[in-house]
């Protein structure tokens, strides 16, 4: 019962901005927005969440959409060590579950 | 605190063996999370307990998998008997709270049966 869609892949430039959709028309008012991502070899890890505001922290921001059938992770300046599988998970009750996430590639 | 640690890291047994994984959470966190990442089928929710009582353990593929939380600190994944096809990377994540939280992970245990 996948409720997110992002896209396989993405590339992006060393040192540019990165913008990772994701789709989530399906959203319920009390859903929480996650991202986490998994670096190789390596358990997933959180990199932000929100519910209807945009949030920042020192690894990315994340936008909402006004509708919040959408959400966009951003990376300011990516680095090679940003290479790695990004999820985007709603949260409606306490478990947590995985699509198949974007696999972000960074070229130098 | 040394974050969420699994043993063992990597596991190969024969097929019909029981294979016992383990997870220390956090301390002082609520949830704990047991996954599954294969190439195939990617980061599957196995079950998760909220102090300590599993909630939901509908994606334990099978009888022959089991999980227990005997205590706050302390979790095991059970597959027995092991069959090849249960080769994956599992991982045990724990959390404070629920879905306004973020959850930390293990480095995973590669088990792989032969």
């Amino acid at each position: 019962d996948a409720k997110t869609t992002q896209p396989n892949s993405m590339e992006s430039n060393e040192e540019e901005p990165v913008h990772l959709p994701c789709n989530h028309s399906t959203i319920s008012g009390t859903d929480y927005i996650h991202w986490y991502r998994q670096l190789p070899s390596q358990g997933p890890e959180y990199v932000i969440h929100g519910l209807t505001s945009n949030v920042n922290n020192r690894m990315a921001s994340l936008a909402i959409a006004e509708d919040r059938k959408s959400s966009t992770l951003i990376l300011h300046r990516a680095t090679l060590r940003d290479a790695a599988v990004y999820y985007c998970i709603l949260r409606d009750n306490n478990d947590m579950r995985f699509g198949a996430g974007t696999r972000l590639t960074v070229k130098p | 605190d040394a974050g969420v640690i699994q043993s063992p890291r990597h596991e190969v047994t024969e097929m019909g063996q029981e294979v016992t994984l383990r997870c220390k959470p956090i301390s002082g966190h609520d949830y704990l999370f047991w996954y599954r990442q294969t190439m195939m089928r990617g980061l599957e929710l196995l079950i998760y307990f909220n102090n300590n009582v599993p909630i939901d353990d509908s994606g334990m593929p099978e009888d022959r998998f089991s999980a227990k939380m005997p205590n706050a600190s302390f979790s095991t994944l059970k597959i027995q008997p092991s069959e090849p096809r249960d080769s994956a990377v599992y991982f045990c994540a724990s959390s404070y709270g629920g879905l306004n939280t973020e959850a930390f992970f293990g480095q995973g245990t590669r088990l792989t049966v032969v």
